[in-house]
């Protein structure tokens, strides 16, 4: 496993408030990935960073901001919470070459109220 | 119309039957990814292929460029084979989902 930590695992906020959610990996992985996950849809690109300091945006990426200071952490910010971001946040890697698939984190449940 | 297609959205099974998961997509990939989500769990990848069948344990999963379809199936099913089974095409950098199908398995 590629060693993902997803911290905090759990989140209770109130609208208006920012928050972040960090993603921590061990195994050096070009790529680290956050999706969001909610009923209904499949899970869905937020951003995502192919490297130190480079990152793009994804198909729902309105809201948030991430950043990747360094190759084991990459930030995802929400500046202002809304209820709409009310979700399962998962976090994911990838070597960046070969054929080779995402490793997930255990995922972090944000309620906004 | 979704790019990667499931179906069914839910299956319920009784142990011991053979059990087929569907995934059409739409888009050119370089391969197709099966993942598994155990409930309140993370995600863990199963398969990944590009052509032909692969087999692991009680899984298999196949599929055919041509048509744009693979399949997932689990022979002899099991109660903890219960998860949400999700297909994904990936396509350069990024994983295109589907919106995965929930089996339960009853003993």
């Amino acid at each position: 496993d590629a060693g993902i930590t997803q911290s905090p695992r759990h989140k209770v906020t109130e609208t208006g408030t920012p928050v972040t959610l960090r993603c921590h990996q061990t195994e050096n992985h070009r790529y680290m990935y956050w999706y969001r996950q909610d009923p209904g849809h499949g899970l869905r690109l937020i951003h995502y960073s192919y490297g130190v300091k480079d990152t793009d945006k994804g198909e729902v990426s309105d809201g948030y901001s991430v950043s990747r200071s360094k190759t084991e952490d990459f930030l995802l910010t929400l500046e202002s919470a809304t209820s709409s971001q009310t979700s399962v946040y998962f976090c994911a890697t990838h070597r960046g070459y070969g054929n080779q698939p995402q490793h997930f984190g255990d995922g972090t449940r944000l309620s906004i109220l | 119309k979704n790019e990667v297609e499931q179906s069914p959205q839910n299956l319920t099974a009784q142990e011991g039957e053979f059990i087929t998961i569907n995934c059409s997509y739409s888009v050119g990939i370089s391969a197709l990814h099966w993942l598994q989500q155990h409930p309140g769990g993370g995600i863990v990848s199963l398969f990944m292929l590009s052509s032909g069948k692969k087999k692991h344990g009680r899984l298999i999963a196949t599929i055919n460029i041509q048509e744009k379809h693979s399949s997932l199936h689990i022979t002899a099913s099991h109660p903890r084979d219960s998860a949400v089974y999700i297909c994904a095409a990936s396509n350069t950098d990024k994983l295109i989902f589907g919106t995965g199908t929930r089996l339960q398995v009853f003993p």
